[in-house]
């Protein structure tokens, strides 16, 4: 079946530490994205790339970084700079994002707890 | 950063009632606007795009409008199942960018 998982699905981290969740899609889509959701907001954009070894800022990336050495990879690390990393991590990816309508197809998420 | 707001927030209907939620972006540099359901422990699912003024869609039950002028779109859910319990997103886009702005979300309960 064709997708986007994400691992794990709860991650429990310990101050300071950096950690990376996994995004992969077996969909042959160019882009890919990571959000972020808190309670009572809307998902909040971190990352994005639209092809492999190239990504962008989104709104809200200070702390935290993303590589794109595969097109169906697209991991995300929290690092210890990330002043409130305790969130629902959710990663999507489209077609293409050239100024297009694609629709964005989400995976299950990953929860992030920072103890 | 586009401002996005959705109304109400959350609600709670009883099975077979219809009901409707708003969401409300800025009318200027309108490019489309997307329409999510999300469900408890599942994916955000794609309801919805829409980019011309006066668009209607439909989907079953779900039904959308789009205003570009006045910078809204309603959804409409006829007869309300419990299985439409689920929190109901709205992403614009403008053309400054290709990236999505998502509202925070209605939160629908439909009770049996």
């Amino acid at each position: 079946d064709g997708g986007i998982t994400q691992s794990p699905k709860y991650l429990f981290r310990k101050e300071g530490q950096n950690v990376t969740l996994s995004c992969e899609q077996n969909l042959n889509h160019d882009a890919m994205y990571w959000y972020r959701q808190d309670p009572g907001q809307g998902l909040r954009l971190i990352y994005y790339s639209q092809i492999v070894n190239d990504f962008q800022k989104g709104d809200i990336a200070e702390g935290y970084s993303v590589s794109r050495e595969k097109k169906e990879s697209f991991p995300l690390t929290v690092t210890s700079a990330q002043k409130n990393p305790t969130a629902f991590y959710l990663c999507a990816s489209s077609i293409d994002n050239g100024g297009s309508t694609d629709t964005q197809y989400f995976g299950p998420g990953t929860r992030l707890t920072v103890l | 950063i586009l401002n996005v707001e959705q109304s109400p927030q959350s609600l709670h209907v009883q099975e077979g009632d219809s009901t409707n939620f708003t969401c409300s972006f800025p009318s200027s540099n309108f490019y489309a606007l997307h329409w999510y359901r999300w469900e408890t422990a599942k994916s955000p699912e794609a309801l919805f795009v829409m980019t011309l003024n006066g668009d209607e869609k439909k989907k079953g039950r779900i039904s959308a409008t789009l205003n570009t002028k006045e910078g809204y779109s309603y959804l409409y859910i006829k007869g309300s199942q419990p299985e439409d319990s689920a929190t109901y997103l709205c992403a614009p886009q403008d053309n400054y960018g290709q990236n999505f702005v998502f509202g925070p979300g209605t939160r629908l309960s439909v009770l049996p």
